[in-house]
């Protein structure tokens, strides 16, 4: 079946600019998490959505960052006037619930800022 | 189709055993491995890695072995403590990059 699909799998962008990074989860999962991984550095955590509650957006590095889900299904991942400093890769990642611990990870989006 | 397999969705131990976690990849281009630990409700966090070039890393109680031949890799966690239960993720990359992961294996480990 179709898993975890993240678009565009490569962004390049200047300094400053925003970008827009999308989620699209396996079908019927609730739970839907973004990642981020730096060169050289684990996994980090960004935001997480359940259903229908508010995210938990205790992962964000700063206000630049934003994400939203709608209809409970595709989330997209914005960053306002972006550093070089956030060019990584961006893995989104959903499991069926939040207590459904293995989570099925999608193959990324690699953000590089001039 | 899955490029990094953990076949075991579940695994239990009893304290002070040995812990293995097997991963298999399909793709003969992944040349660095990762393994993460996952506690509930928090992001995984970097456990250790090693690179293609190695067969086995070391790091105190943990250590990851390949076998690139067969396109496997392990996870030895000795002795096990119960704050070892967690969710493990294999993870795998071509040059650092274009990471893939695993669906995870839930360890259990018993007092």
């Amino acid at each position: 079946g179709a898993g975890v699909s993240q678009s565009p799998s490569n962004k390049v962008t200047e300094k400053g600019k925003d970008v827009e990074l999308r989620c699209d989860p396996i079908s019927g999962h609730t739970a839907l998490y973004w990642y981020r991984q730096s060169l050289g550095q684990g996994l980090e955590f960004l935001i997480y959505f359940q259903g229908n509650s508010a995210p938990d957006k205790s992962g964000l590095p700063s206000d630049r960052f934003s994400a939203e889900r709608t209809g409970g299904s595709v989330s997209t991942l914005t960053i306002q006037r972006t550093q070089q400093e956030d060019s990584a890769v961006y893995l989104c990642a959903s499991s069926l619930t939040r207590n459904e611990e293995t989570q099925y990870f999608g193959p990324g989006t690699r953000l590089l800022v001039l | 189709d899955q490029q990094v397999k953990q076949n075991s969705p579940s695994l239990s131990v009893q304290e002070g055993r040995i812990s293995i976690l097997n991963c298999d990849y399909t793709n003969s281009m992944f040349d660095y491995f990762l393994w993460y630990k996952k506690y509930p409700a928090e992001g995984p966090t970097f456990l250790i890695s090693i690179s293609s070039i190695k067969d086995k890393n070391e790091d105190g109680r943990f250590t990851v072995f390949l076998n690139k031949s067969a396109k496997h890799l392990s996870l030895h966690i000795v002795p096990s403590q119960p704050g070892d239960s967690a969710v493990y993720f294999c993870a795998a990359s071509e040059y650092g990059q274009n990471f893939v992961f695993g669906p995870g294996t839930r360890l259990s480990v018993l007092p």
